[in-house]
């Protein structure tokens, strides 16, 4: 079945400093998502690509759909202690759906 | 605030029992997900919706049922519950349900089984 493995399981930074992380995928996808979970709470959509090589920001955050359609990247620049969370790598999960399926999550510690 | 609420927030029950969790989707969503998330087992998806029609399953056990009433609110049914049941249970809403549509997630519900 397919399989999302996020990289790394979990970051401890600086406050300042650039955060990057990835996804791959045990198969090709045609949308990439990023979404991140604050404790508590639901997941919130940071960032869609549509497209192999697309290259998508957000604010501070900068995501990439790899050309293998298999991986995709997140870097987070400059962080601050709201950085804090879990962020997830997602896709829809077959032909024709919508429902997603979710990688294994970064869990992001900012240390002030 | 995604616009998509869920109750309850916390519930806790015993081994066996049965528990209706409640989503109420944004305001003009037709589509209603539901998402089981564990220690062990991540973020996976249910059961979709769609206007009051099933649209896709996922890794929904036989336990455990859904429905979308015609306001479009959905429940979720989880029936002789067990401890590995335990888990957060989010439900996300979508305009029409249509491949790369943004599905945006509820606060979820934690559910405790003893």
């Amino acid at each position: 079945g397919q399989q999302l493995n996020q990289s790394p399981q979990s970051m401890f930074i600086q406050e300042g400093e650039d955060v990057s992380m990835n996804c791959t995928s045990s198969s090709i996808f045609n949308t990439w998502l990023w979404y991140k979970q604050d404790p508590g709470e639901g997941p919130v959509l940071l960032i869609a690509l549509y497209k192999a090589g697309e290259l998508t920001s957000n604010g501070r955050l900068t995501a990439q759909f790899g050309i293998t359609r298999k991986d995709s990247f997140l870097n987070i620049s400059a962080s601050i202690p709201s950085d804090v969370g879990i962020y997830f790598c997602a896709g829809p999960s077959g032909a024709g759906a919508n429902n997603l399926f979710f990688g294994t999550g970064t869990r992001l510690t900012v240390i002030p | 605030d995604s616009g998509v609420t869920q109750t309850p927030k916390h519930l806790i029950t015993a081994t066996g029992q049965r528990v209706t969790l409640r989503c109420s989707p944004r305001s003009g969503d037709l589509s209603v997900y539901w998402y089981q998330q564990s220690l062990d087992q991540g973020l996976q998806f249910l059961i979709q919706y769609y206007n009051g029609e099933e649209r896709a399953k996922g890794n929904i056990l036989e336990r455990f049922s859904a429905q979308q009433f015609p306001d479009l609110h959905s429940e979720l049914n989880l029936s002789s519950l067990e401890l590995g049941d335990s888990a957060l249970y989010f439900c996300a809403s979508s305009p029409g349900g249509g491949r790369g549509e943004t599905q945006y997630f509820g606060p979820g519900t934690r559910l405790l089984v003893l």
